[in-house]
C-alpha cells in the first residue's frame, strides 16, 4: 500500500469557519509535510513532522494549526483563514526526513480549499 | 532569483515524439534532485531521484541526467503518450538546520497532442 489519503477532497468554507484537513499513511513513514499549491505554482512547504513532533514550521501565520496524532495521521486545523488561503492542500509522507536527507516524498491528491 | 529554474516553461509535441526538459540550479550543497510529475489538480508523483554521484537513471520511458559539475538535470521522454501531458518539476534537496529542505522549481508544462 503506497498510499497517503488525504480528505476532503473539497472544502468550502467561510472566513469564520473552523475546520480541518486529514491525512493518512500506512507505509510506516516516520516523516510527514503540508504544503500549499496556488495555481500554476510550484508546492510551498508548510510543515514538517518528524517522528510525531514538529521539526519545521515555514513562518505559517497560526491561523493554521498541524496535529500529528499519531505516526499514520496528520491534520490541518483551519480557523479565520483569508480568502487567499484558498488552494491545493498537500500532504505527503516520507521514511525519514533528516538534516541531509529527505526520503521519497510520496503526496496526496490532495484537498482543494476555497474560502470565500 | 529561483535557485532552481526549468526550461522550457511549457511546450506541445505530438505523441510518438521525444523530447528532453532542463532544469538548472545553484542549490549548493545538495544532497539529491528529483524530478516529479504532476497532473493538474493531483499530487505529484516521484519520477526520479539521483545523488550527486549518479549521472543517469530511467524509469520507463523517463529517463533523467545530472551534471552536478555544472548544476544542470535533463528530463527526456520517449515515445510520448497523450497521458504524459502534465507538469514536470525539479526539485533540489539540500541540508538545512532542522532538517533537509526541498526547493521546487516552477515546472514545465507539456501537453502531447494527436
Amino acid at each position: 500500500d503506497t498510499e497517503v489519503t488525504q480528505t476532503p477532497k473539497h472544502l468550502v468554507m467561510g472566513m469564520t469557519n473552523k475546520k480541518s484537513l486529514k491525512c493518512e499513511q500506512h507505509m510506516g513513514h516516520r516523516a510527514m509535510y503540508w504544503y500549499k499549491q496556488k495555481a500554476k505554482k510550484p508546492p510551498e512547504l508548510m510543515f514538517v513532522y518528524s517522528y510525531e513532533k514538529l521539526s519545521i514550521n515555514e513562518s505559517v501565520p497560526s491561523r493554521f494549526s498541524p496535529e500529528c496524532p499519531n505516526s499514520s495521521l496528520l491534520n490541518l486545523h483551519l480557523h479565520a483563514l483569508q480568502p487567499e488561503d484558498s488552494a491545493l492542500y498537500l500532504c505527503a509522507s516520507s521514511q525519514v526526513h533528516t538534516e541531509f536527507n529527505t526520503g521519497e516524498l510520496f503526496f496526496g491528491e490532495g484537498s482543494r480549499l476555497t474560502v470565500l | 532569483k529561483n535557485q532552481v529554474e526549468q526550461s522550457p516553461q511549457s511546450l506541445i509535441i505530438l505523441e510518438g515524439k521525444n523530447c528532453t526538459l532542463q532544469c538548472n540550479y545553484t542549490v549548493s550543497p545538495f544532497s539529491n534532485l528529483r524530478w516529479y510529475k504532476q497532473d493538474t489538480g493531483r499530487g505529484p508523483v516521484s519520477l526520479t531521484i539521483m545523488t550527486f554521484s549518479e549521472n543517469t537513471k530511467s524509469n520507463g520511458r523517463y529517463t533523467a541526467t545530472l551534471d552536478a559539475d555544472t548544476k544542470q538535470s535533463s528530463l527526456h521522454i520517449t515515445a510520448s503518450q497523450l497521458s504524459d501531458s502534465a507538469s514536470y518539476i525539479c526539485v533540489v534537496s539540500a541540508p538545512r538546520g532542522g532538517g533537509n529542505k526541498l526547493t521546487f522549481g516552477t515546472g514545465t508544462q507539456l501537453k502531447v497532442e494527436l
